[in-house]
């Protein structure tokens, strides 16, 4: 268990709608990151906050946004959902911004239909 | 996108025998780690390396950071059924760009072992 928390864990929605996934980082980390992978493919970086900020953006389409709390927990938001948007959804959280190992929740797997 | 290319894509092999999977970039990183990704689950952290040329290794796997910072090799030794999976290396803290924390992952390697 690495101490990642996301939830849910499956997600089945429309084309179009609008729905948001959640991440409880690890005890005392304060930096979160979010990841997409699509089938059989790696993990591509969507963004990352730190302490509440945004700290550096990746590949994350205009429809998809994110916080991160004062309570450090942070969710992702995908909008006008497209077929291409099914994948599982990653959040990861580490220590520092800098140079600390990045640790894996078990994912949210999102089904567009 | 992408900027890391790992080898092989796939292996089969027969328990006990050893594997060997590379990791190469166009790009140097301050940090390569290793992780191993079963299915339905997060990718979970095997070794971590932070200084060029570094050998480390945690049980039955032993992974260097190349001399370069542009590549990195994992090795398993003496595979059991449960080392099934996909490994993925990560690079980590490119110098020079600013966002040093963010990891890039390569494509992964499928090993699948056989009794």
């Amino acid at each position: 268990d690495s101490g990642v928390t996301q939830t849910p864990k499956h997600l089945i929605t429309a084309t179009g709608q609008r729905v948001t996934l959640r991440c409880s980082p690890r005890s005392g980390d304060l930096s979160v990151y979010w990841y997409q992978q699509s089938l059989d493919q790696g993990l591509q970086f969507l963004i990352q906050y730190y302490n509440g900020e945004e700290r550096a953006k990746g590949n994350i389409l205009e429809r998809f946004s994110a916080q991160q709390f004062p309570d450090l927990h942070s969710e992702l938001n995908l909008s006008s959902l497209e077929l291409g948007d099914s994948a599982l959804y990653f959040c990861a959280s580490s220590v520092a911004v800098d140079n600390s190992p990045l640790h894996f929740g078990n994912g949210t797997r999102l089904t567009v239909t | 996108g992408q900027q890391l290319n790992q080898s092989p894509q796939s292996m089969f092999i027969q328990e006990g025998e050893d594997v060997s999977m590379n990791c190469t970039s166009s790009s140097i990183f301050n940090t390569w780690l290793w992780y191993k990704q079963d299915p339905g689950e997060g990718p979970v952290l095997l070794i971590a390396l932070y200084k060029a040329g570094e050998l480390t290794s945690n049980g039955r796997l032993t992974a260097q950071f190349g001399i370069t910072r542009k590549d990195s090799f994992l090795n398993i030794s003496a595979s059991i059924p449960s080392d099934v999976g996909i490994y993925f290396c990560a690079g980590q803290g490119r110098i020079n760009t600013g966002t040093a924390s963010k990891l890039t992952f390569g494509t992964g390697t499928r090993l699948q072992v056989t009794l």
